[in-house]
């Protein structure tokens, strides 16, 4: 059974830093994704990652995946308001998405 | 592209009553659709998959008489809560599968009172 876990929890973070979400997963997973979700609203996907060493970007955001370290990190680089928000990672196996337990992160002024 | 809805998007009702909740795919056709719950500050938890044409697939501890799911056509499924009580209260999502994506509705938040 394929389970995912991320970390930090909660993240505050000032404007204009860098930082790391991590997420870990037990098992092999056939591909990695990322959701952004908004208070009272549903996910939007970010990235999907279906090899080892694959790396996207998207602004503010990049995304990677190491599958022999079974850890996918999502990093944020100079973050703005903009960004507060949960965000999730899922591992995929079959036609089935396992998720972290998120992230909660708060961007300050 | 890629477009799934939900209907409705809030429903209030009370304890005892059954409220059905749908899940479409817009502009593609969908075999594999999914059923999340997710409670205030937590994770989505996978309720049960939906196949079309046949029955669904229940996770561990969803009680499969009280949560029916039907996916009738490539772009419908429908949950229905059924005798619902105030801790079913949640945020249901769904999802429908496209190749190796899942691409998600934007939620019925149920209030039950």
């Amino acid at each position: 059974e394929l389970k995912v876990e991320q970390n930090p929890l909660f993240l505050s973070m000032q404007e204009g830093k860098n930082y790391t979400i991590y997420c870990n997963y037990s098992t092999t997973s056939d591909r990695l994704y990322w959701y952004r979700q908004d208070p009272g609203k549903s996910l939007e996907s970010l990235f999907v990652l279906l090899s080892n060493g694959a790396v996207k970007q998207e602004g503010r955001l990049m995304a990677s995946l190491d599958t022999k370290a079974r850890l996918s990190t999502l990093h944020i680089t100079a973050a703005v308001h903009d960004l507060s928000a949960t965000y999730f990672c899922a591992g995929g196996a079959g036609n089935m998405l396992t998720f972290g337990g998120g992230t909660r992160l708060m961007v300050k002024p | 592209g890629a477009v799934v809805s939900q209907h409705p998007s809030w429903v209030i009702c009370k304890s005892g009553t059954s409220v059905k909740i749908e899940c479409r795919s817009l502009d593609f056709q969908a075999t594999t659709m999914f059923w999340y719950r997710q409670f205030p500050k937590q994770s989505l938890m996978l309720m049960a998959t939906s196949n079309e044409g046949s029955k669904a697939t229940y996770e561990q501890g969803v009680e499969k008489d009280k949560f029916l799911i039907n996916h009738a056509s490539l772009t419908l499924s429908t949950l229905t809560v059924t005798s619902a009580h105030p801790e079913d209260s949640s945020f249901y999502i769904c999802s429908a599968r496209l190749s190796y994506e899942q691409y998600f509705g934007p939620g019925t938040r149920l209030t039950v009172t």
